[in-house]
């Protein structure tokens, strides 16, 4: 039971390069999220998806897109990377809607560095 | 937008001894939740307490509520070296989302 799983665990990018995280849960859950971790930001969202199909805007979705290609995967894309988005980057999941305020798993999430 | 705030920053104990962390938050919550995140790892969820219990505990974890003064603490006991990590507590709000504090770093020396 692997339960949520990022891939790649590290990245190194130039600036202006672009490249999409990957994460896949295996819990049968309905919402999956995408968070950056900063020190002494905590975590804030980037993205959220309620379901298939249905994604939504975060505290800080400017440089990001996501896309949720089934229940399994929810996908994390930086069209053109910038110094400010080196983070690290954590997957989640909940069982039921994010308005439930359940609790979600995590991966283990991508630590990217952006020069 | 943080919504609950997390005191200490950083806590430093000996192994056996308590530790007890603290979160404030500004609105009205359904639940409220604590995490721990180990070193270069994910979040965990460690317990959630409703906004109608005031006490819960789950093995050596103890988190009380007190809605009235919007504060919720989490008490380790008896910590091991193995608690060491980043303490987190999310709010859970009426028709919002989980909202993470900033963490609490928790050292245990043996």
């Amino acid at each position: 039971n692997a339960g949520v799983t990022q891939t790649p665990k590290f990245q190194v990018l130039k600036t202006g390069q672009s490249m999409t995280l990957q994460c896949a849960q295996d819990m049968n859950h309905n919402s999956m999220y995408w968070y950056r971790q900063d020190p002494g930001m905590g975590l804030r969202l980037i993205y959220y998806s309620a379901s298939e199909g249905t994604t939504d805007k975060g505290e800080v979705p400017n440089g990001y897109n996501v896309s949720r290609l089934n229940k399994r995967e929810f996908s994390l894309r930086l069209e053109s990377a910038a110094p400010s988005q080196t983070s690290v980057y954590f997957c989640a999941s909940s069982e039921d809607s994010p308005y439930s305020n359940q609790p979600q798993h995590f991966g283990d999430g991508t630590r990217l560095s952006i020069l | 937008s943080q919504q609950g705030e997390e005191d200490p920053q950083a806590l430093s104990i000996q192994e056996g001894e308590n530790a007890t962390m603290n979160c404030s938050y500004k609105t009205s919550i359904n639940n409220l939740q604590w995490y721990r995140q180990n070193s270069g790892r994910g979040l965990v969820h460690l317990i959630l307490i409703r906004s109608n219990e005031r006490e819960k505990h789950s093995g050596r974890l103890r988190v009380t509520l007190d809605t009235s003064k919007k504060s919720s603490s989490l008490l380790i006991t008896a910590s091991r070296a193995a608690d060491t990590a980043s303490y987190f507590c999310a709010t859970g709000n009426q028709g919002g989302k989980l909202i993470f504090g900033q963490g609490t770093e928790l050292s245990v020396k043996p």
